[in-house]
């Protein structure tokens, strides 16, 4: 079956544009992750959604980001006002349930600000 | 204070020989998991093994094995008959609390070189 898609996979835009990017999760899942990954470190963890609400988001560095998920599958990762602190690789991922150990990940968006 | 240790940021190994990635790890909880992800140059994160904190056998998954040291706090990975496919960077992750959902804490990161 079709695992978890990201797009774009690519994105560059400059500093202080808004970019929005998409996560589609693994047909079934009910959670959601999105976490970060700049060049050299592991993913850092930013929201989690369980259905439609995100059930914790404490990883969102500052008000700038924002995330949703209005129908409880599609995702999209919104930030407002980038800055070159911005770039990396915006990962997501999916799981059968909250309760499931397994995160099935995709492919991430590579972001760039220039 | 780092929740995840990888102190060795590569490791080389031959052609099927085992390897051991080390991972140390920081928490209060009594109840967590222990992960490993395997991420090749195409950049997707692959599971290969997790490990409950009440699991009383080490975790194997064919060629995988986690070395689980609770009172150590360590969970090291080994890859036996290593094979070319096996280069790749390992990260080390945790999750903590007794539900079974939630984030992951990734480690540093070690990269993998196998000779052939």
């Amino acid at each position: 079956g079709a695992g978890v898609s990201q797009t774009p996979s690519n994105k560059v835009t400059e500093k202080g544009k808004y970019v929005e990017l998409r996560c589609d999760p693994i047909s079934g899942h009910t959670a959601l992750y999105w976490y970060r990954q700049s060049l050299g470190q592991g993913p850092e963890f930013l929201i989690y959604f369980q259905g439609t609400g995100a059930a914790d988001d404490s990883g969102l560095p500052n008000d700038r980001f924002f995330a949703v998920r209005p129908e409880g599958s599609v995702s999209t990762l919104k930030i407002q006002r980038t800055e070159r602190g911005d770039s990396a690789v915006y990962l997501c991922a999916s799981s059968p349930t909250d309760r499931s150990y397994e995160q099935y990940f995709g492919p991430g968006t590579r972001l760039t600000v220039t | 204070a780092q929740k995840i240790t990888q102190t060795q940021p590569g490791m080389f190994v031959q052609e099927k020989e085992a390897v051991t990635l080390d991972c140390t790890y920081d928490t209060s909880d009594q109840s967590y998991g222990l992960f490993w992800y395997k991420q090749p140059s195409s950049g997707e994160m692959i599971f290969l093994i997790y490990q409950g904190s009440y699991d009383e056998q080490n975790a194997t998954e064919g060629r995988y094995s986690l070395n689980f040291q609770k009172a150590r706090k360590s969970a090291n990975l080994v890859i036996s008959a290593s094979q070319l496919g096996d280069s790749a960077m390992y990260f080390c992750a945790m999750r903590e609390g007794g539900n079974q959902g939630g984030k992951l804490i990734f480690g540093q990161g070690t990269e993998l070189s196998v000779k052939p």
